[in-house]
């Protein structure tokens, strides 16, 4: 595709139940990040994707939140028992080249816990 | 870990002035690069400027130009001729040199950008 593409683009769900985000890169990018962004704040850093390296996952905020990348391309980022603090727009971005190191972003996924 | 400083959480500006972010950053690796992202209202981030640290030459691209002092870890961001849609979320980043997930991408916690008439 053209550019980075992440689906849903709004989910509304009820607190205890399980989502899936997806994010489909750029063809031939083997960076891949998922990023969370709360209402006007900035960027929190969740899971990073690079080739065949183990994934970063350091920003993951607790257990119910894991993210996997098939095949090198397409990756879901998956939050089970839902909470209200889950709530925010998700943003995922993939890169081509090492050496330029830009990213291209998604329009994100934005979550409504109720 | 490095660590990347936007201190202006709000700035505005006049149409057609000048005006300029600060970033600062934290890091003892020689090889880096860094980067300013805009966010506007839609919400899809885009890159507007890039540095390498071994390149002594500011990045510019048309009215966006850097302020890079290497050994003073600061990388700021001056926008000439200020546009109504330059109004924005601005965001400071940091990227290692180094390969894999050691390259990771950190922001700094951005800047709002107001333009007024």
């Amino acid at each position: 595709g053209a550019g980075v593409s992440q689906s849903p683009s709004n989910k509304v769900t009820e607190k205890g139940k399980d989502v899936e985000l997806r994010c489909d890169p750029i063809s031939g990018h083997t960076a891949l990040y998922w990023y969370r962004q709360s209402l006007g704040q900035g960027l929190e850093f969740l899971i990073y994707f690079q080739g065949n390296s183990a994934p970063d996952k350091s920003g993951l905020p607790s257990d119910r939140f894991s993210a996997e990348r098939t095949g090198g391309s397409v990756s879901t980022l998956t939050i089970q028992r839902t909470q209200q603090e889950d709530s925010a727009v998700y943003l995922c971005a993939s890169g081509r080249d090492f050496d330029t190191g830009e990213l291209f972003f998604g329009e994100g996924s934005r979550l409504t816990v109720l | 870990a490095q660590t990347v400083t936007q201190s202006q959480p709000e700035m505005s500006v006049q149409e057609a002035e000048t005006v300029t972010l600060s970033c600062t950053y934290d890091t003892s690796e020689s090889d880096y690069y860094l980067f300013w992202y805009k966010q506007p209202p839609s919400r899809q981030m885009i890159l507007v400027i890039r540095q390498e640290a071994y390149k002594q030459q500011n990045a510019t691209e048309n009215r966006f130009s850097v302020n890079f002092q290497k050994a003073a870890k600061s990388f700021s961001l001056k926008i000439s001729d200020s546009q109504l849609g330059d109004a924005a979320m601005y965001f400071c980043a940091y990227r290692s040199g180094y390969t894999g997930t050691a390259s990771k991408l950190t922001f700094g916690t951005g800047t709002r950008l107001q333009v007024t008439l």
